[in-house]
């Protein structure tokens, strides 16, 4: 059971780049998130969805763009790199109260 | 809006010495609380969760937290700190109509021996 998987783990855009995060979850789970962690900010949500279809914008949706066409699948994408885009990407999924299941992380940055 | 605060964003101990990790909820409904755990260049781990059953959670390595509508808190102890206990944790709060959880600033556990 892989749980939530993210790919790559780490990668440097120059500004302007677009890139695609992968997210991939096997548990069946409907909702997923996006988050970005900066140093001593916590975690920052920036899209979810609660179903294939669905899409709905977090706290620090500027900049990003997401799709759900699977429930497996989560991807996030950002069309014009910025350098303020420089930070850690978790995407998460979860079942309710049960709590969320974390990915590894995307460390990446923009220069 | 709910919102989770957590005072102290460093806390060290000695290994053996009591550990307490400090974190107040704001939310106009019942909540469900939880505290996350980061070890370095890794992802979050959830230690404990509290949905409305039993106010003492007890979760994985020795860690329990006590809900205190009086005092919305919610905060993480453990009686004897390890040096394996270093790490980062979270606080948070979600919202039951949205699932959706808002997270705490984070705090950095030291463990000297």
């Amino acid at each position: 059971n892989a749980g939530v998987t993210q790919t790559p783990k780490f990668r440097i855009l120059k500004i302007g780049q677009s890139m695609t995060l992968q997210c991939a979850q096997d548990m069946n789970h409907n909702y997923m998130y996006w988050y970005r962690q900066d140093p001593g900010m916590g975690l920052k949500l920036i899209y979810y969805s609660v179903g294939a279809g669905i899409t709905d914008k977090g706290e620090v949706p500027n900049g990003y763009n997401v799709s759900r066409s699977t429930t497996e699948d989560f991807p996030l994408r950002l069309e014009l790199a910025a350098p303020s885009q420089t930070s850690v990407y978790f995407c998460a999924s979860s079942r309710s109260e049960y709590g969320y299941t974390f990915g590894s992380g995307t460390r990446l940055t923009v220069v | 809006a709910q919102s989770v605060t957590q005072l102290g964003s460093h806390v060290s101990v000695s290994e053996g010495a009591l550990v307490l990790l400090r974190c107040n909820y704001s939310s106009s409904v019942p909540p469900y609380l939880f505290w996350y755990v980061q070890y370095p260049n890794q992802g979050l781990q959830l230690l404990l969760k509290y949905t409305s059953a039993a106010t003492l959670v007890k979760g994985i390595n020795g860690f329990e937290a006590e809900f205190k509508k009086s005092e919305t808190s919610f905060h993480l102890t453990k009686p004897s700190a390890h040096m394996s206990d270093a790490a980062e944790y979270f606080c948070a709060v979600s919202d039951r109509n949205t699932d959706k959880l808002i997270f705490g600033t984070g705090t950095r556990l030291q463990v000297f021996p």
